[in-house]
């Protein structure tokens, strides 16, 4: 059964400073990984999603990485900014049931 | 706008009032799914659709219905709410191909006393 984990469950950085976040699944047959951006009591809004056969996306100052084989996402973000402080989620789309699976998902908080 | 709403947004009820949260997507998704979120215990799958007239269950089904009559619509039903049903619910809306993101909705908060 396909298991998602993120880690770690918080994060706190300063302004300014790049900082990964990482993901990693436990069966490797997935159609994509995606990255989502959940602010407090609010829903989730897609960030990048990275289709099984490539290797990473970018969208501004975000880059994510796919490593099948390992079964490894990482999310970069770039010169991390206040408003960026969110809950951080990413999900599998597993190959044989169509389901998403999702991580508990990364805190991270950017301190000015 | 492509877009997924759900209504009501905020929800106080009482044990055993049924209670219905429609769903409607302007995208022509063929999938339509409800999720509930509580705190540490993340993101769970209560029910899903893959076309119309096509629903299964999720990792909780227990105390909800569904029905899909129609493509945009999705409606979540709670027969018979009860304490532990109070969450945070969301429903999302994808293509079956797995080339586009999930949408997901703005979310409805229920209290159910």
């Amino acid at each position: 059964k396909q298991e998602v984990t993120q880690i770690p469950a918080a994060l706190s950085v300063p302004e300014g400073e790049n900082l990964v976040l990482n993901c990693s699944f436990t069966d490797s047959a997935i159609y994509n990984l995606q990255w989502f951006r959940q602010d407090p009591g609010k829903g989730l809004t897609s960030l990048l999603l990275i289709q099984s056969s490539q290797r990473e996306q970018t969208s501004g100052r975000l880059n994510a990485s796919l490593d099948k084989s390992s079964g490894r996402s990482t999310l970069y973000i770039a010169a991390s900014q206040p408003g960026d402080s969110a809950t951080y989620l990413c999900a599998v789309l597993a190959d044989s049931n169509y389901q998403l699976i999702w991580g508990a998902g990364t805190k991270l908080i950017i301190k000015p | 706008e492509a877009q997924v709403t759900q209504n009501p947004r905020y929800l106080i009820t009482v044990t055993g009032k049924k209670l219905t949260v429609t769903c409607s997507q302007n995208m022509n998704h063929e999938y339509m799914s409800w999720y509930r979120q509580d705190p540490g215990l993340g993101l769970r799958q209560i029910y899903y659709s893959m076309n119309v007239e096509v629903t299964d269950k999720g990792d909780v089904p227990e105390g909800y219905k569904v029905s899909r009559k129609e493509k945009r619509n999705f409606p979540l039903i709670l027969e018979s709410p009860s304490p532990n049903q109070t969450s945070l619910y969301f429903c999302a809306s994808r293509t079956m191909g797995g080339q586009e993101t999930q949408y997901f909705g703005p979310g409805t908060r229920l209290l159910v006393l």
